[in-house]
């Protein structure tokens, strides 16, 4: 399984980014994937997951309306479309892997991450 | 402030035994959802540890366990090893359908 983040950089406030994640060693159909964040010295944090089916996503309450997760089964690719970012928005964002269909179950894969950074 | 309530560090000298705490509610571990545990080496991404309250992925040793009782969580380390020196995060779910962490446990191997 690897997993690769891209499309991080440097955005102004109020500035739109959208990541990348490429999968492969995997049936990328078949599985549940996230995205997840953190900050420079702080914790893990996280934001949104898409279905195998991309039917279905939820996300926590400080992204929603900002960002958006999809997904495209036929390349293999996860996105974030992250919009009217703020400073508080720089971190390293992460995509996983969940070891199921759903969400609810645990993240067995990890890319190595891409940063974001949002200048006031 | 994380959903879920781990020690900010806990160490312990070689060969020694540390415990990590996760403190959930009933609208997370309380609900019957699993916690998972994830090691993250420093400048590293976060790897899977433990799955499933007490399943340890393949390549992982035992001498990492978990455990999950009510709306709490534990990782126990026995026999520390240097290279064990990382920070360490549980994760469960919310009956709101999102993923919670907590806020990571810095292990110190003195």
């Amino acid at each position: 399984v690897h997993l690769a983040e891209s499309g991080g950089g440097v955005v102004q406030r109020g500035g739109s980014l959208r990541l990348s994640c490429t999968a492969s060693g995997f049936i990328f159909g078949d599985f549940a994937m996230h995205w997840v964040r953190q900050a420079p010295g702080k914790g893990l944090e996280w934001l949104t997951f898409m279905r195998y089916d991309g039917s279905q996503s939820h996300s926590v309450d400080s992204v929603k309306g900002r960002f958006t997760i999809s997904r495209d089964n036929s390349k293999g690719t996860l996105y974030l479309q992250m919009s009217n970012l703020r400073p508080e928005d720089t971190a390293v964002y992460y995509c996983a892997k969940g070891s199921g269909g759903y969400g609810h179950v645990q993240l067995d894969s990890w890319g190595q991450g891409t940063l974001v950074t949002v200048s006031s | 402030q994380s959903v879920l309530t781990q020690p900010l560090s806990v160490s312990g000298a070689p060969g020694q035994r540390v415990t990590i705490s996760c403190t959930g509610s009933s609208s997370n571990i309380g609900s019957g959802y699993d916690v998972h545990w994830y090691q993250q080496l420093p400048g590293t991404a976060p790897k899977l540890l433990i799955y499933g309250n007490d399943n340890r992925p393949s390549g992982v040793p035992d001498r990492f366990s978990g455990s999950k009782s009510d709306t709490s969580a534990s990782l126990a380390i026995t026999g520390l090893q240097a290279e064990d020196e990382a920070d360490y995060y549980c994760q469960s779910f919310d009956i709101s359908m999102t993923a919670v962490f907590g806020g990571g446990t810095k292990v110190t191997v003195l």
